[in-house]
């Protein structure tokens, strides 16, 4: 399996739901990483997990919550989202210092 | 910003001409990488580069490397309608962050 999913595709929420993004791989990679990416721009770092453990966090504002339970699964926990948050949101992995693999992406839209 | 830049930020051209996309970056790196993303997709990669490395070649791809200027770029030859894409170079430091340039939006018309 040399694949990353992404659940769901497709998410509207408003502002004051509660939501989460669900990534996963089975390549035994030991980084995982969340993307942002706006309309006709570049992805954007937002996390980064290595061993399970955060390892990067750029400067993401606190509605943006990461969790990685196991070394095949991350989420993103979306809390009280702004509009402005409306983007692709792309998972990735990779082994250390080699190519990403990157899912298909989810993409948000908050209303 | 660490942010790489590139240019041209779009480009079109015919099936079969060949395209070249250039990117240059801030700061040293261990590898440089290129990624394709079809539209509003997730991306794929492409080729990775080592900075230890000057050339290297995949099927249609072409990629140089110079640190002494900080930029590489991208050649595909005999371009196809199925490149229609965009094209961008990414940078890693080798602290897992991956950082993407701007962007390149390829069409190649049939």
């Amino acid at each position: 399996d040399t694949e990353v999913t992404q659940t769901p595709k497709h998410l509207v929420m408003g502002m004051t739901n509660k939501k989460s993004l669900k990534c996963e791989q089975h390549m035994g990679h030991r980084a995982m990483y969340w993307y942002k990416q706006k309309a006709k721009k570049p992805p954007e770092l937002m996390f980064v997990y290595s061993y399970e453990k955060l390892s990067i966090n750029e400067s993401v504002p606190s509605r943006f919550s990461p969790e990685c339970p196991n070394s095949s699964l991350l989420n993103l926990h979306l809390h009280a989202l702004q509009p402005e948050d409306s983007a692709l949101y792309l998972c990735a992995s990779s082994p250390r210092g080699q190519q990403k693999f990157f899912g298909p992406g989810t993409r948000l839209t908050v209303l | 910003s660490q942010q790489g830049e590139e240019d041209p930020q779009a480009l079109s051209i015919q099936e079969g001409e060949n395209a070249t996309m250039n990117c240059s970056y801030k700061t040293s790196i261990n590898n440089l990488q290129w990624y394709r993303q079809n539209s509003g997709r997730g991306l794929v990669h492409l080729i990775l580069i080592r900075s230890n490395e000057r050339e290297k070649h995949s099927g249609r791809l072409r990629v140089t490397l110079d640190t002494s200027k900080k930029s590489s770029s991208l050649l595909i030859t005999a371009s196809r309608a199925a490149d229609t894409a965009s094209y961008f170079c990414a940078t890693d430091r080798g602290s897992d962050k991956l950082i993407f340039g701007t962007g390149t939006r390829l069409q190649v018309f049939p």
